[in-house]
């Protein structure tokens, strides 16, 4: 089956470390996202990459990082530099990086600092 | 440019309409329409092009009027399947690049 898959489901990490999320894509979409997604909030972006070995700032970048080295690979790492990493984050992929694509989601990582 | 959703939550019973409103204040390219079940991904209802046609999915409709830069989902003889928080992805033609600027979602109940 097609789809988009995110690991691990529920993340717990202690102040001060590094994590990284992992999303993969088996569609052959050439764009990806990533989102946060807060209580009462809506999505914000963080990043996205339009195609391999290329990826922009969203409106919430700092304190993550991201890589794009194969298509159907965009891993999120949220370093001890994001303030307030608790969140729920959402991973997506778009046939193409417009906006006439529909995007296609991951079924999210809950990330908790303890 | 975070485009403005109303109602904030809205409570109905099985079998009643309810209307759904996305307001920009910038000019947009796109529309989406997205269902959120409480811990779970969103989900694509359907996408409202600028000078493209009303879209129907089964009893959800929705239109897109560019010159008042906003967009209505109608949601017709509402089901319990239906609860979930909408929310609209708009596209804008400055800075977008094509990506999408989420509002805060739509809550809706639907009671048995």
């Amino acid at each position: 089956d097609g789809g988009i898959t995110q690991s691990p489901k529920y993340l717990f990490r202690k102040e001060g470390q590094n994590v990284t999320l992992s999303c993969e894509q088996n569609l052959n979409h050439d764009a990806m996202y990533w989102y946060r997604q807060d209580p009462g909030q809506g999505l914000r972006l963080i990043y996205y990459s339009q195609i391999v070995n290329d990826f922009q700032k969203g409106d919430i970048a700092e304190g993550y990082s991201v890589s794009r080295e194969k298509k159907e690979s965009f891993p999120l790492t949220v370093t001890s530099a994001q303030k307030n990493p608790t969140a729920f984050y959402l991973c997506a992929s778009s046939p193409t990086g417009t906006g006439r694509s529909e995007q296609f989601f991951g079924p999210g990582t809950r990330l908790t600092v303890l | 440019q975070q485009p403005v959703q109303s109602p904030q939550a809205v409570i109905l019973r099985e079998g009643e309409d309810a209307v759904i409103n996305c307001s920009s204040s910038k000019a947009l390219y796109s529309v989406h329409w997205y269902r959120q079940k409480h811990g779970e991904a969103p989900v694509f209802l359907m996408i409202l092009l600028k000078g493209g046609e009303q879209m129907r999915h089964e009893k959800i409709s929705a239109s897109f009027n560019e010159k008042k830069q906003q967009s209505s989902l109608y949601l017709t003889a509402s089901q319990l399947s239906y609860s979930g928080t909408y929310f609209c992805g708009t596209e804008q033609p400055q800075g977008s690049q094509g990506n999408l600027i989420f509002g805060k979602g739509t809550k809706l109940s639907v009671k048995p």
